[in-house]
């Protein structure tokens, strides 16, 4: 029982650089969500999705782009890696908009 | 910034209820009231949800005030792996959350 699969687990990138943050569930769930969590800081919703061809920005969208073309994978990409973006990066799925959140055990990205 | 208004930090000794409050003055009506933890740097883990009712679960209770505008998040009988930092949250319908910097529980022997 899979349930949400990030790729990759740590990574790090260069000052412009670009990459694709990989995120799918395998629970045939409606909604999909992005958040960054800062060291010592609580979690900020970046994007999110209602569903396939949906998505709308969160509290702190400006760096990324997201595409949900099937309801298994939303990918989150960075096009110009900032310091700033150095980040834990969490994807999360649930059934509805008010149900529980499931999440994946987070991406590390540094960007030096 | 966050909605939500939890101590940053707690003791509890092992076997002991742990009682951990939440401030959410600013929930409407139709929002739901949610616990997670994040144990070390894990993706957080969903505990319970409440929206007007006390609730109760495997893991823990949820005490949800009459005017809605706080909650306690009880675990019954902590134990040292329920060291972790909890989140009380609550959003709109889409489920857009925003999380604050949440209570660090720490379980002592």
């Amino acid at each position: 029982n899979a349930g949400v699969t990030q790729t990759p687990k740590f990574r790090i990138l260069k000052i412009g650089q670009s990459m694709t943050l990989q995120c799918t569930q395998d629970m045939n769930h409606n909604y999909m969500y992005w958040y960054r969590q800062d060291p010592g800081m609580g979690l900020k919703l970046i994007y999110y999705s209602v569903g396939a061809g949906i998505t709308d920005k969160g509290e702190v969208p400006n760096g990324y782009n997201v595409s949900r073309s099937t309801t298994e994978d939303f990918p989150l990409r960075l096009e110009l890696a900032a310091p700033s973006q150095t980040s834990v990066y969490f994807c999360a799925s649930s059934r509805q908009g008010g149900q529980p959140q499931h999440f994946g055990d987070g991406t590390r990205l540094s960007i030096l | 910034d966050a909605k939500t208004t939890q101590p940053p930090s707690m003791d509890c000794a092992e076997g002991r209820a742990a009682n951990l409050p939440c401030n959410h003055s600013t929930i409407s009506g139709n929002e739901y009231v949610y616990w997670y933890r994040q144990i070390h740097s894990q993706g957080p883990q969903y505990i319970i949800h409440g929206l007007k009712n006390n609730e109760t679960n495997e893991m823990a209770s949820l005490i949800i005030t009459e005017d809605r505008k706080s909650s306690t998040l009880i675990l019954p009988h902590a134990t040292l792996r329920d060291t972790a930092v909890y989140y009380c949250v609550f959003g709109g319908s889409q489920g857009n959350l925003i999380f604050g910097k949440g209570t660090k529980l720490s379980v002592k022997p």
